[in-house]
């Protein structure tokens, strides 16, 4: 079955540094993909990052980066000098196949980051 | 852009009661998924609708069932509320079963 393990339940930084957030994946499927959702306090899912397994070239988007090692099984994500607006909840996710003939999101447990002025 | 549109955002309930929850998907998509997350957890799989068929179910009670309509908007009814019915539920939809899901706003229901 598929699983995303964040192992790191709360991150507290203080503003300007930089924080890794860890994700490590399980899966039987060839072909899935995985994401990194932004939670505020407010509630709602901000979309940050989808990448196909296919595709392991690390990418970079203005302050965030994810590093994906399909060796490890790993997709981690950076912010580049924290800012308190970056406190929140993260998740990771992976598309898992379905029985049903669709495809599901499972997530790990979140990563809390609190960024501190 | 248009989104995933949610009705209504909040809802408060007091237990046994029934709640129905909507879901508008972003036009022209087919498919429509249902998350449940609890408070401090991650969103789990409820159901997900394909064509207006139901493609998959993941841990959804069975005081609980869904449906999408012929205008692929879906509806999740919850019966026999319970306290532990309480979290936020959101609703995603993509264009064809594999496609990247865009996630709704959610509904906050409170069961007291």
């Amino acid at each position: 079955a598929q699983k995303v393990t964040q192992a790191q339940t709360e991150i507290s930084v203080v503003e300007k540094e930089d924080v890794t957030l860890d994700c490590v994946y399980e899966t039987r499927d060839t072909t899935y993909y995985l994401f990194w959702y932004k939670q505020p306090p407010s509630g709602e899912l901000v979309f940050l990052i989808r990448r196909n397994s296919f595709d392991e070239q690390n990418e970079i988007s203005g302050r965030y980066s994810w590093n994906f090692q399909k060796s490890t099984s790993s997709f981690n994500f950076t912010i580049t000098a924290s800012q308190v607006v970056d406190s929140a909840v993260y998740f990771c996710a992976l598309s898992a196949s379905t029985q049903g003939g669709s495809e599901k999101l499972v997530f790990g447990k979140g990563t809390k980051l609190t960024v501190n002025p | 852009a248009a989104g995933v549109i949610q009705s209504p955002r909040h809802l408060i309930k007091e237990k046994r009661e029934t709640a129905t929850l909507k879901c508008y998907p972003i036009p022209r998509h087919d498919t429509v998924y249902w998350y449940q997350q609890g408070p401090g957890q991650d969103p789990q799989f409820l159901i997900s609708f394909y064509e207006k068929m139901q493609s998959d179910k993941g841990s959804i009670p069975d005081r609980f069932s869904a449906q999408q309509f012929s205008d692929y908007h879906s509806e999740l009814n919850m019966s026999s509320l319970e306290l532990g019915d309480s979290a936020l539920y959101f609703c995603a939809s993509s264009l064809g079963a594999y496609n990247e899901q865009f996630f709704g706003p959610g509904t906050r229901l409170t069961v007291l």
